[in-house]
């Protein structure tokens, strides 16, 4: 299996610019989570989604944010306008289910960088 | 509000010493805790797993036990390698919230050859 596969690996962007991030969980898991990893903050949990569906996104920062999740291999995670307070590093993760015994699986992240 | 702090926040060691990395959090109302490896530039990879139920869990020369009651865990790393320099990071979930992980800040680990 190839893991969870986050695009782009880095992104760099103007203070303004629409921000589109990527990606794909493992096959078969039906939870997704996205996460934002600061050196203030450390690792945050921004939204959940559960069989495509969003169950909590009490950690989205404001209206800047936004997350998609259309079908069961894809998912956006969107920022517009982005900020340069918005730095940080991306992670997404998926498990076969929420919660329980069921690990969540890490991709390698996006870094992003709004100047 | 549930909070986890992780001590050190980095450690230098010698190659073949035996060490301990700390957990502690405020709430024991947790379904589990886990223990995750983060290399520089990459994703976390998940080391150990450990129910609410259990006492610790052993992989190979990693053992994480759980004190649930004293909110405390701990990551105890055998005869230590090089390879073993990463960024160790604990992550609780709540028992209303079993989705969710709420990580320690991590510990950073150097081991010298």
């Amino acid at each position: 299996d190839a893991g969870v596969i986050q695009s782009p690996r880095h992104e760099v962007t103007e203070m303004g610019q629409e921000v589109t991030l990527r990606c794909k969980p493992i096959s078969g898991h039906n939870s997704l989570f996205w996460y934002r990893q600061t050196m203030m903050r450390g690792l945050e949990l921004l939204i959940y989604f559960n069989n495509n569906v969003p169950i909590d996104d009490s950690g989205m920062p404001e209206d800047r944010f936004s997350a998609k999740m259309p079908n069961a291999s894809f998912s956006t995670l969107k920022i517009q306008p982005s900020e340069p307070r918005d730095s940080a590093v991306y992670f997404c993760a998926s498990s076969a289910q929420a919660g329980g015994s069921y690990e969540q699986y890490f991709g390698p992240g996006t870094r992003l960088t709004v100047t | 509000k549930q909070e986890v702090t992780q001590i050190p926040a980095a450690l230098s060691v010698p190659e073949g010493e035996n060490l301990v990395l700390n957990c502690s959090f405020t709430d024991s109302a947790i379904y589990n805790l886990q223990w995750f490896r983060q290399d520089p530039g990459k994703g976390l990879t998940s080391l150990l797993l450990i129910q609410s139920s259990q006492r610790e869990q052993t992989s190979g020369r990693l053992n994480a036990s759980l004190d649930k009651s004293s909110g405390r865990s701990t990551l105890y790393i055998a005869a230590s390698q090089p390879g073993d320099s990463a960024t160790y990071l604990c992550a609780v979930s709540p028992m209303d919230s079993s989705y969710k992980l709420i990580f320690g800040s991590g510990t950073r680990l150097l081991v010298r050859p």
